[in-house]
């Protein structure tokens, strides 16, 4: 079985502090992670994806991730939270057990930064 | 260029009713997505497109739910004698390719069963 864990329903960040999402996944497989974002009235957005190659990856809007295997970890973060950021991130895992594919979002952290 | 376009925006219906959503992906994308999200339940994915094919529809809810694809290109998501819990917004999402692509979301449907 497969499943993906976000630690934390809501972060608060003060603008200009650093971001640290977190995201915990289990698999019997080699996953593909994504982190995907969505911001007030409009559509998911992905952020960044791994997928086997470099374990640390670097996405959209000056964020980063790093595949820990050992720590079945991917979290999320950014050096310095702007105020633009507060939103919705959603940690995804893929995989394919049997040929086909499936897609296991997990619950959603929603980051609120603050003035 | 055009992004993926979902239709209706928001969907009204009674209990009982059968309702069709409608995604028209991006132009030249072979896969094409389904999801479902609600309050309290987070994002559930219920099916995928390769092609018109999908390989596997154990990610739909229920038997009221079914899913087609023609001309591999629009997809619509046909909901049997609606159930108040078929209440969420529904997306979709399509990318060049099945696997590990980018996937790109439509702003979703919205659906009210009342």
């Amino acid at each position: 079985a497969q499943s993906v864990t976000q630690l934390d329903s809501h972060v608060s960040v003060s603008e200009g502090t650093p971001v640290l999402l977190r995201c915990n996944y289990s698999s019997s497989y080699s996953p593909s992670l994504f982190w995907y974002v969505q911001h007030p009235n409009k559509g998911l957005q992905l952020l960044l994806k791994y997928t086997s190659a470099a374990t640390l990856v670097k996405g959209i809007n000056g964020f980063e991730a790093e595949f820990k295997k050992s720590e079945t970890s991917f979290h999320l973060t950014k050096p310095s939270a702007h105020m633009s950021d507060a939103a919705e991130y959603f940690c995804v895992v893929s995989k394919r057990p049997s040929g086909t594919y499936k897609y296991i979002f997990g619950t959603g952290t929603r980051l609120k930064v603050l003035a | 260029g055009a992004g993926v376009s979902q239709s209706p925006s928001n969907k009204v219906t009674e209990k009982g009713k059968d309702v069709e959503l409608r995604c028209d992906p991006i132009s030249g994308h072979t896969a094409l997505y389904w999801y479902r999200q609600s309050l309290g339940q987070g994002l559930e994915f219920l099916i995928y497109f390769q092609g018109n094919s999908a390989p596997d529809k154990s990610g739909l809810p229920s038997d009221r739910f079914s899913a087609e694809r023609t001309g591999g290109s629009v997809s619509t998501l046909t909901i049997q004698r609606t159930q108040q819990e078929d209440s969420a917004v529904y997306l979709c999402a399509s990318s060049p390719e099945v696997s590990t692509d980018t996937q790109y979301f439509g702003p979703g449907t919205r659906l009210t069963v009342l």
